[in-house]
């Protein structure tokens, strides 16, 4: 079974501090995803990596960046905290197939309550 | 564009009834991707599904039936004699086959179903 790991479940920062999230997944994965849920939102995508050292932004990076500096960490960074990143942070990865076989499935972690103060 | 819409926000039904949870999608890809994931009060998205656009057939598995019709644009999803455990925010979400977005799931905005005693 694959296993996405969250490293918190539950997070209080307060206004203006660095917050990392950390993902790890054990299934050697290339392709990583960082998505936030709020409620009537659903889940918006942030960032996401198919490569060590490679990053591309999702529909709402503002405010955020990441790190992969290893295949199965994917960090994910708030460089100042503010009220408005208070949220569920969701973790996924996925192996990477190209072509008409690209329907492999994401796998989710737990998910990060982060709360900022 | 890419859109999923889940057009139910909240569904409560009473154990042992069927209960259908809709889905519609927009896509400009000819081949694409839908899955279906369930999210329990626990947090962690778990996958249920996956579907390509090049395969219409149905799929039952126990008491879950999904009917892909493409004619509609819509992969429904239909719980049999549903239970309590049944009791989750449901999330369907397309992912194109387009190059370079390797990964890319779009989440419509999920089906809360209560499912009570």
């Amino acid at each position: 079974d694959v296993k996405v790991t969250q490293s918190s479940r539950y997070l209080v920062k307060r206004t203006g501090e660095k917050v990392f999230l950390e993902c790890v997944q054990d299934m050697d994965h290339e392709n990583m995803f960082w998505y936030r849920q709020d409620p009537g939102l659903g889940l918006r995508l942030i960032y996401f990596s198919y490569d060590v050292k490679m990053k591309e932004k999702g529909d709402i990076p503002e405010g955020y960046s990441v790190s992969r500096e290893k295949k199965e960490r994917f960090s994910l960074i708030l460089e100042s905290a503010s009220t408005n990143q208070t949220s569920m942070y969701l973790c996924a990865s996925s192996l990477l197939i190209p072509g008409p076989y690209s329907n492999q499935p994401q796998h989710f972690g737990d998910g990060t309550r982060l709360s900022i103060l | 564009a890419q859109k999923v819409t889940q057009a139910q926000t909240e569904i409560s039904v009473v154990e042992k009834e069927d209960v259908t949870l809709d889905c519609v999608y927009e896509t400009r890809d000819t081949t694409y991707y839908l899955f279906w994931y369930k999210q329990p009060p626990s947090g962690e998205l778990v996958f249920l599904i996956r579907r390509n656009s090049f395969d219409e057939q149905n799929e039952i598995s126990g008491r879950y039936s999904w009917n892909f019709q493409k004619s509609t644009s819509s992969f429904n999803f239909t719980i049999t004699a549903s239970q309590v455990v049944d009791s989750a925010v449901y999330f369907c979400a397309l992912k194109g086959d387009y190059g370079g977005s390797q990964g890319n799931l779009i989440f419509g905005k999920g089906t809360k179903l209560s499912v009570k005693p």
